[in-house]
This record gives C-alpha cells, sequence and structure tokens, in this order.
C-alpha cells in the first residue's frame, strides 16, 4: 500500500535555529513529490515539486531535496513567520490519474 | 497567480439538507479536486475530474456526487449531510495530473 509519513509531527524552534522535517514515502514508483504550506483556517499553499532522485529546489529559507525512499525540508535561520503546517504529498504509478496521496505534516512554531 | 475560489468559508447545514459546495478556478486547469481535511486523518480525496462532464472516484466517495458543467467549475454535492460530514472541504485545480494542485482557501462544513 503507497504511504507517506512525515515527522516530527511537531517541532518547536526558536528564531534563527534551523532544522529539517522529513517526508518518506513507500510507493510503486515515484511520479512526483510536492511540498505545501497549511496556515491555519486555509487552504494549502504550493510551495515545491520534486521529480527525481537528487532534485533540489529552493525558495527563500526553505529548500527541499529528494532521495528515493525520503524527502527533505530544511528551513534555514526561520522567522516567525515561517510557523505553519507543513505537508508532504506524493503521486504513486498506478495511482488514480491526479491522485496525490498526503502525509498528516508537521506543525512547525518558531518563537521569536 | 492561479486562484481558485470556494463560495463559503463556513457554512452550517441540517441532518438530511443537501449541500452544494462550489469551486472556481481561473487558470483554464484541465483537471480538479474535492478534498476533506480532518484531524489526525489528514487530506483525502473524495472526487476529481479531468475534463468537462467527466469525473473519477477518489478514497471517499460515499454520500457525495460531483457536478462539471463548464470547466471552470466543480460542485460538491451532498445529498443528504449527515453529522459525519462535518469537516474542512478543500477544492484544488492542475494543469495536468502530474503537475502542482493549487488549492482554495476551503469551507468549513457544521452539520448538525
Amino acid at each position: 500500500e503507497d504511504q507517506v509519513t512525515q515527522s516530527p509531527e511537531a517541532l518547536r524552534l526558536q528564531e534563527g535555529e534551523s532544522s529539517s522535517l522529513n517526508c518518506s514515502y513507500t510507493v510503486s514508483g515515484l511520479r512526483g513529490l510536492f511540498w505545501y504550506r497549511q496556515d491555519p483556517g486555509k487552504g494549502p499553499e504550493f510551495l515545491f515539486t520534486l521529480y527525481s532522485a537528487g532534485e533540489e529546489k529552493e525558495k527563500e529559507r526553505l529548500k527541499a531535496t529528494l532521495t528515493k525512499k525520503e524527502s527533505f525540508l530544511h528551513i534555514t535561520a526561520p522567522k516567525p513567520e515561517d510557523s505553519a503546517t507543513y505537508l508532504c504529498a506524493v503521486q504513486a504509478d498506478g495511482g488514480s490519474q491526479g491522485n496525490l496521496i498526503f502525509g498528516k505534516g508537521t506543525k512547525l512554531s518558531v518563537k521569536p | 497567480d492561479v486562484k481558485v475560489t470556494q463560495s463559503s468559508r463556513y457554512l452550517v447545514k441540517r441532518t438530511g439538507e443537501k449541500v452544494f459546495l462550489e469551486c472556481v478556478q481561473d487558470m483554464d486547469h484541465e483537471n480538479m479536486f474535492w478534498y476533506r481535511q480532518d484531524p489526525g486523518l489528514g487530506l483525502r480525496l473524495i472526487y476529481f475530474s479531468y475534463d468537462v462532464k467527466m469525473k473519477e472516484k477518489g478514497d471517499i466517495p460515499e454520500g457525495y456526487s460531483v457536478s462539471r458543467e463548464k470547466k471552470e467549475r466543480f460542485s460538491l454535492i451532498l445529498e443528504s449531510a449527515s453529522t459525519n460530514q462535518t469537516s474542512m472541504y478543500l477544492c484544488a485545480s492542475s494543469f495536468e495530473p502530474i503537475y502542482e494542485q493549487y488549492f482554495g482557501p476551503g469551507t468549513r462544513l457544521t452539520v448538525t
């Protein structure tokens, strides 16, 4: 069964304290891996797409990387405004067209 | 910028009522999706559509139906609302199934 697991469930950081969020996946074949940010009461906001192992994408303080079994979202020198829930999703070979499998998310809190 | 709008941010309905949730996207995307999001369960796909008048069941279609009469509009219908359908409903769209999905702001539905 295709599965996506995110860890940790929650992460508290001090402003400026860099860290990484993990997304591990078990799928028959990976079509794409997606990272989203979600603020409370709002819809997920698209951040990155990764398609193949070794690929990296960067945006401001965020950097996403991909291996054959997992993806990391690295946050460098975070600020309080980076506080949100970060969701990882994968699209797998053999799955329904367009169907994304979401992890349960990592809730990030950044304290000033 | 991609814009996905949903007809209501908050909705309160009574058990047994027929409920319509509407979603409109302005980017000429072929694919549209309906998800529900519940604490501890994450996002789960209800239905998606890859073309006008075409639809496919997602992971949890029971108790729901959909309608797509125009490319930009995708409606989710709860034929007879029940309390276990209280949830956050999220609409999304994408240009191609393998590409990133863009989400609307969500509708928080409460069924009493």
